[in-house]
């Protein structure tokens, strides 16, 4: 069974850069499925961030694709997530996950990340 | 970008009672819909994909349907352990994305 833990800073200073990464064990980022993040800011609902292929190819939510990047090191077998110019509303729990082919059907717990001003 | 919209936001039903949640998207989606359970601290985790799919685990009561711009999750019979909030997702359209609806909170009455 794939496992994703999520990993990186609890604070980020408001126009700064938000970086995560996600360990995946239990499977390769190599094998067919698309890889991805998801937000969930305090009360509030799911909101897709974007995915990766491990061929490079990636898509994003199109009100976030001027300041995210997703990237994946095959050889570490991790992806990771970067958002630019952060504000508090980027506050949220950041979540990784894998989509196949029966959904979107493993999920990190997630880690909260908050902006400071 | 496609929005779903999900209704009613709040179901407030006993346990036995029969669940019916509603997934509305705003152009065809075909049957590219997933729904997602979600617990308080805990991720979401899939009950249904492709629409009526129950994914691995997923116990019998629950059941989805539809296609095109409307989708329904049906949980037979509730349990205590169904109580929580759940999403609709889908992955359609062009370029790439995917969207979840606002979610319906399914409480104890």
């Amino acid at each position: 069974q794939v496992q994703l833990q999520e990993s990186g800073p609890g604070l980020v200073k408001s126009s700064g850069t938000l970086s995560l990464t996600c360990a995946v064990s239990g499977g390769f980022i190599s094998s067919n499925n698309w890889w991805i993040w998801v937000r969930q800011p305090p009360g509030k609902g799911l909101e897709w961030i974007g995915e990766i292929y491990h061929s490079g190819s990636t898509n994003y939510n199109p009100s976030l694709t001027s300041r995210v990047t997703i990237s994946a090191d095959t050889s570490k077998n991790q992806f990771s997530l970067k958002l630019t110019s952060v504000s508090a509303a980027d506050t949220a729990v950041y979540y990784c996950a894998r989509d196949s082919k029966a959904g979107i059907d493993s999920w990190g717990q997630g880690t909260l990340v908050s902006v400071s001003s | 970008e496609i929005v779903l919209t999900q209704s009613p936001a709040t179901l407030s039903l006993s346990p036995g009672e029969r669940a019916t949640l509603s997934c509305r998207a705003s152009q065809s989606v075909d049957t590219y819909v997933a729904w997602f359970q979600q617990k308080p601290g805990l991720a979401p985790r899939l009950v249904i994909y492709d629409a009526s799919n129950r994914a691995t685990d997923i116990p019998a009561r629950f059941s989805g349907s539809g296609s095109g711009t409307d989708f329904t999750l049906t949980i037979s019979s509730l349990e205590p352990e169904d109580f929580a909030v759940y999403y609709c997702q889908q992955r359609s359209g062009w370029p790439p994305a995917a969207t979840f609806g606002g979610g319906t909170k399914v409480e104890i009455k």
